[in-house]
C-alpha cells in the first residue's frame, strides 16, 4: 500500500509562531517515530508511539514539543514558540503490523522542512 | 548512548567502480539497518542485518556485521550515477527494552561520478 506521507512538505515560519506536523504512517502499522535531522546534529529520536501511547518522549528537546496519535493512526507533532533552532527537517517513521512482531524496519516519510525565520 | 558512526565521511567514485562504506557503533544491538537518503529528505530502508547474522545480500548490496568488533560494512557493486546519495546506518539498542529507538550515524555522503 502507500507508504508513510507527511504534511506539509515544508514549512516556513516565524519565530514565536506555533506550527503542527502531520504523519500519516502506513495503514495498519502500531508503531510511530519521529526523528528531527539538523545540520551538525544529524538524525535525532524524537519520540515513540505504540497505538495511542507515548511510552518514550525521551527525545523531546524541550517542553515546548508535543505530539499526539489518535485512532492509532495519524500524528501530529507541535512546536510552540518556535525558535530559529528548531529549523530541521522533521522525519516520520512507522512500523510493526502486530502488536507483537518485534519493531524492526521503520519505513520513513519524506519528511517535512521547517524553516524558522 | 551506542552511536553508529560511518566512515568515510565522503566518498566519491567512478561508475562501474565498488563503493565500501564502514559503520562502527558502541553497545550491544538486536539490529543494524542501512538506509540511504536523497537530497536530505526521505530515508529508504536498504537492509537490516541481525546481530546473530555475519553478511547479507541484496542486489547489488552486501552487508556484513562484526559484532566482536561492534562494525559493519556495506558494499555497493558495480555503482550507478543513480546511487548517488548520503547512507547512514542505524542501530537499535538491545538493553532496557529500548529495542526501537534507532541511533544514526553522520552518513557517508556517496558520489558515483558518470
Amino acid at each position: 500500500g502507500a507508504g508513510v506521507s507527511q504534511s506539509p512538505s515544508n514549512k516556513v515560519t516565524e519565530k514565536g509562531k506555533d506550527v503542527e506536523l502531520r504523519c500519516d504512517p502506513i495503514s495498519g502499522h502500531t508503531a510511530l517515530y519521529w526523528y528531527r535531522q539538523s545540520l551538525g546534529q544529524g538524525l535525532e529520536f524524537l519520540i515513540y508511539f505504540q497505538g495511542n501511547s507515548a511510552p518514550d518522549k525521551s527525545g523531546l528537546p524541550s517542553d515546548r514539543f508535543s505530539a499526539e496519535r489518535t485512532g492509532g493512526s495519524v500524528s501530529t507533532l507541535t512546536i510552540q514558540r518556535t525558535q530559529q533552532e528548531d529549523s530541521a527537517v522533521y522525519l516520520c517513521a512507522s512500523s510493526g503490523y502486530r502488536l507483537w512482531a518485534r519493531r524492526e524496519t521503520q519505513y520513513f516519510g519524506p519528511g517535512t522542512r521547517l524553516l524558522v525565520l | 548512548s551506542q552511536q553508529g558512526e560511518e566512515d568515510p565521511q565522503a566518498l566519491s567514485i567512478q561508475e562501474g567502480e565498488n563503493a565500501t562504506m564502514n559503520c562502527s557503533y558502541k553497545t550491544s544491538i538486536n539490529n543494524l539497518q542501512w538506509y540511504r537518503q536523497n537530497s536530505g529528505r526521505g530515508l529508504v530502508h536498504l537492509i537490516l542485518i541481525r546481530s546473530n547474522e555475519r553478511e547479507k545480500h541484496s542486489g547489488r548490496l552486501r552487508v556484513t556485521l562484526d559484532t566482536s568488533k561492534k562494525s559493519s560494512s556495506l558494499l555497493i557493486t558495480a555503482s550507478r550515477a543513480a546511487d548517488t546519495a548520503s547512507y547512514f546506518c542505524a542501530t537499535d539498542g538491545k538493553s532496557g527494552g529500548s529495542n526501537y529507538k534507532l541511533t544514526f550515524g553522520k552518513g557517508t555522503l556517496l558520489t558515483v561520478n558518470p
